[in-house]
């Protein structure tokens, strides 16, 4: 079984700070993605990774995945608060496409 | 807007009465997929298929679950006998296929009194 883990689990700032929140596991993923869950909503994809060492930047949003393909990383530059809400990353299996989520990171971003 | 749809919105029920859920996907998409998600954690996986056939339950999926798709188009997932604990945000989401992008319903969130 798969264990994921995601820190910090919650975390609030005030706008215009940076943020990094982690996505850990002692498996080697295939590849990986990150979804942002909005209150009331359902989970929107980000950004898929799937090369070990592979950095990818969406506006103010960089996700880098770990050389080993076991970890990622999320830094978000200047933080507002249209970027609250819970930051989710799961593994991608092209097999099932079946989402195996970690906990995630709720991010409160005040102004 | 053809993006994922479910219903209803909201479903407030006493314990032990049976609550049904109803998800239309993106046309066209032949993956289906239902979730579970409670409150401060992530989406749990529930079951999914491909078209009408069911190719996956989830060991949370206990005996008071079913799910059916019996056109490869909208999906139920019914909860017979509710108990307290089924109170949660379920979720589906479709896809073209397995190795797609899978887009999120709103999800219908159940309270169970």
């Amino acid at each position: 079984t798969q264990l994921l883990e995601q820190s910090p689990q919650f975390l609030s700032i005030q706008e215009g700070e940076n943020l990094t929140v982690y996505c850990n596991s002692s498996s080697v993923f295939s590849s990986l993605q990150w979804y942002r869950q909005e209150p009331g909503e359902g989970p929107v994809l980000l950004v898929t990774v799937v090369t070990g060492g592979e950095v990818k930047k969406l506006k103010r949003l960089t996700f880098q995945f770990g050389d080993a393909r076991k970890d990622s990383s999320l830094h978000i530059t200047a933080a507002q608060p249209g970027d609250t809400g819970l930051y989710l990353c799961a593994p991608f299996s092209g097999n099932t496409g079946k989402l195996i989520f970690g906990q995630g990171t709720t991010l409160q971003v005040k102004p | 807007d053809t993006g994922v749809s479910q219903n209803p919105r909201h479903k407030i029920t006493k314990r032990g009465q049976n609550v049904t859920f109803r998800c239309d996907p993106i046309s066209e998409h032949n993956r289906l997929y239902w979730y579970r998600q409670t409150l401060g954690q992530g989406p749990e996986f529930l079951t999914y298929f491909q078209n009408e056939a069911q190719l996956e339950k989830s060991r949370l999926l206990s005996d008071r679950f079913s799910a059916e798709r019996p056109k490869g188009s909208f999906s139920t997932l019914e909860i017979q006998r509710t108990e307290q604990g089924d109170s949660a945000m379920y979720l589906c989401a479709s896809s073209l296929g397995g190795i797609e992008t899978q887009y999120f319903g709103p999800g219908t969130r159940l309270l169970v009194l």
